[in-house]
């Protein structure tokens, strides 16, 4: 079955330091999408990208699509400690279900 | 407008013992999935339901079993705790196109 698999598991940064992390699929993906769950919450929703080579920007943040479909990825640039937490990425799966990646840990310290 | 809720935040129970969890959709979304999120992983998906029905599943015992009511709440039940059945199980509600899941706070179930 697909599996999502995201790198690295952690970052440590000073604050104002620049964090990516990659997801990759094993299956081609119909679109991809990007949650952020800080500690002791709930995972929240950031974005879908559905597009092959799609980019999109929210402020600091910005999420790239591969052009295979398979691959994806988010930059922060410039961290605040308010963006702490684990980011998911998540294929479909059947239905209107997803498959989570096991996410990267971002520690933002002052 | 009201998020997901979810019902009870925290439960501990003991080995071979059965919990229920409860789950209330966003007004309008009627489709419901379970996920199980153990410590240092992402949401594992356990069961989605739209319209009552049981669109998916996942691979997991069959001591784990849900349900959704007419007014689209869910249940998801578990029969014979395992201490491996400890985590966190969130409830996500979605529009019925493939889209963002809005997930509620979460279930925090401690077996001992």
């Amino acid at each position: 079955g697909q599996q999502v698999m995201q790198i690295p598991q952690y970052q440590h940064v000073q604050e104002g330091e620049d964090f990516t992390t990659y997801c990759n699929s094993s299956t081609t993906l119909s679109n991809i999408q990007w949650y952020k769950q800080r500690p002791g919450g709930h995972p929240v929703f950031l974005i879908q990208l559905v597009k092959s080579g799609e980019v999109k920007k929210q402020k600091r943040l910005t999420f790239q699509f591969g052009e295979a479909k398979k691959n994806s990825s988010l930059h922060i640039t410039a961290t605040q400690t308010t963006d702490v937490g684990t980011y998911f990425c998540a294929g479909p799966r059947s239905g209107y279900a997803l498959n989570f990646g096991k996410g990267t840990s971002l520690l933002v310290t002052p | 407008d009201a998020g997901v809720t979810q019902s009870p935040t925290h439960l501990i129970k003991t080995r071979g013992q059965h919990v229920t969890l409860r789950c209330s959709p966003i007004s309008g979304h009627k489709s419901v999935s379970w996920y199980q999120q153990v410590l240092g992983q992402g949401p594992q998906f356990i069961f989605q339901y739209y319209e009552k029905e049981e669109r998916g599943r996942g691979n997991f015992p069959d001591r784990f079993s849900a349900r959704q009511f007419p007014n689209y709440s869910s249940e998801l039940n578990v029969n014979a705790l395992l201490l491996g059945d400890s985590a966190l199980y969130l409830c996500a509600s979605s529009q019925p196109d493939p889209g963002q899941q809005f997930f509620g706070p979460g279930t925090r179930l401690t077996v001992l």
